[in-house]
């Protein structure tokens, strides 16, 4: 089963920064926050990971608060093309789960004119 | 990022027919590839873990003689779909991971553009 919580939908205005929470309250300590997006009828794409440090990278930014317990994805200019499910995804490594990933029900994210 | 392919992008079938699904890590060499099945308007589900040059490991619920995969080089993970029939039409999706699954420093997993399988 999915270790995350999210909510089910969200709205952000274009050009806005969008903020995507995500609960993840039994995540263990070797355990990394991964969050991917799926653009409809398409593979999902990475956006990026952390493990307890806040990320940064091209593409947005990741908060995880300091318990670890939840972590934001931050796009920081949304546009029309970032309309997708996002996936907040707690995964293990080898020995825990064989690092797979177990994807849950996301946020439907609908970026608006 | 790098790029997984998946061939056919879409496949219309016969009941009782198999179809074969290609997956293929472009510009990495891929020790672990994943498949996912993926229903309308429902998450991603694991199906099996396929490992180069062993056994795919299946999810609980999925069928192994039913859902073949192949690992046979690093570049390369196959499903077939055995038998097909109208409850398997699905978005099939490979990924493909770079050194071990999941190691220390959290390696990506890269995904395909995924295969839309239609059994009639």
């Amino acid at each position: 089963d999915a270790k995350t919580t999210q909510p089910p939908s969200m709205d952000c205005a274009e050009g806005r920064a969008a903020n995507l929470p995500c609960n993840h309250s039994t995540i263990s300590g070797n355990e990394y926050v991964y969050w991917y997006r799926q653009i409809h009828s398409q593979g999902p794409q990475y956006i990026i990971h952390g493990l307890k440090n806040n990320e940064t990278n091209e593409m947005a930014s990741l908060i995880i608060t300091e318990d670890r317990k939840s972590s934001t994805l931050i796009l920081p200019h949304a546009t029309l093309r970032d309309t997708a499910v996002y996936y907040c995804i707690v995964r293990g490594g080898i020995y825990n789960q064989g690092g797979k990933l177990i994807f849950g029900q996301g946020t439907e994210l609908s970026v608006k004119p | 990022g790098a790029v997984v392919s998946q061939h056919p992008s879409w496949v219309i079938c016969k009941s009782g027919t198999s179809v074969k699904i290609e997956c293929r890590s472009l510009d990495f060499q891929a020790t672990t590839m994943f498949w996912y099945r993926q229903f309308p308007k429902q998450s991603l589900m694991l199906m099996a873990t396929s490992n180069e040059g062993s056994k795919a490991t299946y999810e609980q619920g999925v069928e192994k003689d039913k859902f073949l995969i192949n690992h046979a080089s690093l570049t390369l993970s196959t499903l077939t779909v055995t038998s097909a029939h109208p409850e398997d039409s699905s978005f099939y999706i490979c990924s493909a991971e770079q050194g071990l699954a999941g190691g220390p420093l959290g390696n990506e997993q890269f995904f395909g553009p995924g295969t839309r399988l239609t059994v009639l």
